[in-house]
């Protein structure tokens, strides 16, 4: 089982619609997760943290973590053509006195579609 | 701000040769450096981190290393490219004073050994 799991896609929504995102983590002492937005050719964007279990929302992006269930997802509402890229799950696994290192998942390609 | 810089953008080697890729923070002082390299369609896989200067962990054994001669640089390097060195570089950093180990990448480089 790999660390962080992510649904390849690609996955397509029409604009307007909400996209939703899904992530696995194996790890239960994680505490940190993380949402990156990578664009064809680009460096990966960090567009979300979450720390606590719940709903945390910033402007179409809302992130949701389940530390009991060990999942995190994205969801992007009113979703737009420039939304399309690929997001990355990230999650960081703890190293003493040393925050620690991310483990990403292979990503998810978004494609919305006018 | 925070600014992270790295060169070059592209970078055509041939096999045999070395390489040396530099990477520069601004705006913040004792960061956690990493080192990633993302090759086509895959996921990001850590090459290397430093929590300080000379300070280095590895977490893939090849024909790379990496050094951190100043507090805010981290240089990648190699005696002797291979063909599976081919790939995207990209340079993160992280606050070693907020525990969450949120990173933000450098713009990368592209690398192709020929």
């Amino acid at each position: 089982q790999k660390e962080v799991e992510q649904n390849s896609g690609p996955l397509s929504v029409p604009e307007g619609a909400i996209a939703s995102l899904n992530c696995t983590y194996s790890d239960r002492g994680s505490q940190s997760f993380f949402w990156y937005r990578q664009y064809s050719g680009k460096s990966p964007e960090l567009i979300m943290s979450i720390y606590s279990n719940g709903d945390k929302e910033d402007g179409r992006f809302t992130a949701q973590l389940n530390k009991a269930s060990q999942y995190v997802s994205l969801l992007i509402r009113d979703s737009q053509p420039s939304d399309s890229a690929t997001y990355l799950c990230a999650v960081n696994r703890k190293i003493y006195n040393q925050g620690g290192k991310l483990i990403f998942g292979q990503g998810t390609e978004l494609s919305v579609k006018p | 701000s925070q600014t992270i810089h790295q060169w070059p953008a592209t970078l055509v080697q041939p096999v045999g040769s070395p390489l040396s890729l530099e990477c520069t923070v601004e705006g913040t002082s004792n960061p956690n450096l990493y080192w990633y390299r993302q090759a086509a369609g895959r996921g990001l896989q850590l090459l290397f981190y430093s929590v300080g200067i000379g300070q280095i962990s590895s977490e893939v054994p090849q024909n790379l290393s990496a050094s951190r001669p100043q507090d805010r640089q981290f240089i990648l390097s190699s005696k002797k490219l291979l063909l599976s060195d081919s790939g995207f570089y990209l340079c993160a950093w992280s606050s070693r004073l907020v525990g969450h180990n949120e990173q933000f990448f450098g713009p990368g480089t592209r690398l192709t050994v020929l």
